[in-house]
């Protein structure tokens, strides 16, 4: 089975400081790891996702994230926090190995909030 | 289209009656899923098509909860006799078959039940 956890519900930082999502996962086989970000009243956007190769994975907005197999996590992070970057944050992952087809494993969210 | 597209935006609907959402996926995307997310929360998955396969229903709440997806394409939900709890938002999102594809989401149906 595959699973995904974000073990903050908000992340609260100052405009202009370090941002770090957390997300850890289980999968059985090798994973597949993605984030997607929501501005209100709007469906999920795709921010980057690893599946290969380097383990500093960039994506959109200057966002950046760090594949850690040891560790089976997979934390989102930008070094400086805009206003805008605040947003509903989902990680999600696939296994390689997973007989269940195409589906993705969502986290619960983490709603990130950036205070001028 | 370019993008993933549902109808209607937004749904206010009595208790009781039946509503039904759509959902065009992207041409050429043989992946359809649909989530429900209360209030700004995580995603509840509701069910997914993938070609011809038969849909995988396990997330449907209820038997008042069915989906079809028609030609391989466009896909309706409809929720009959609708309670207050169905209020949220329907998202449905579509992706190409393989395992390093991610998906693409709609902007989402508010449904309201009054």
């Amino acid at each position: 089975a595959q699973s995904v956890a974000q073990p903050e519900d908000q992340v609260n930082v100052a405009e202009g400081n370090p941002l770090t999502v957390k997300c850890t996962y289980s999968v059985s086989g090798n994973p597949y790891l993605f984030w997607y970000v929501q501005y209100p009243n709007r469906g999920l956007q795709f921010l980057l996702k690893y599946i290969t190769g380097d383990n500093l994975v960039k994506g959109s907005y200057g966002f950046e994230a760090e594949f850690n197999k040891s560790q089976t996590s997979f934390h989102l992070k930008k070094p400086s926090a805009l206003v805008s970057d605040s947003a509903l944050y989902f990680c999600a992952v696939r296994d390689m190995n997973n007989n269940a087809g195409n589906m993705l494993t969502f986290g619960g969210g983490t709603r990130l909030m950036v205070k001028p | 289209g370019a993008g993933v597209s549902q109808s209607p935006s937004n749904k206010v609907t009595e208790k009781g009656k039946d509503v039904e959402l759509r959902c065009d996926p992207i041409s050429g995307h043989t992946a359809l899923y649909w989530y429900r997310q209360s209030l700004g929360q995580g995603l509840e998955f509701l069910i997914y098509f993938q070609g011809n396969s038969a849909p995988d229903k396990s997330g449907l709440p209820s038997d008042r909860f069915s989906a079809e997806r028609t030609g391989g394409s466009v896909s309706t939900l409809t929720i009959q006799r609708t309670q207050q709890e169905d209020s949220a938002v329907y998202l449905c999102a579509s992706s190409l078959v393989g395992r390093s594809y991610g998906y693409t989401f709609g902007s989402g149906t508010r449904l309201t039940v009054v």
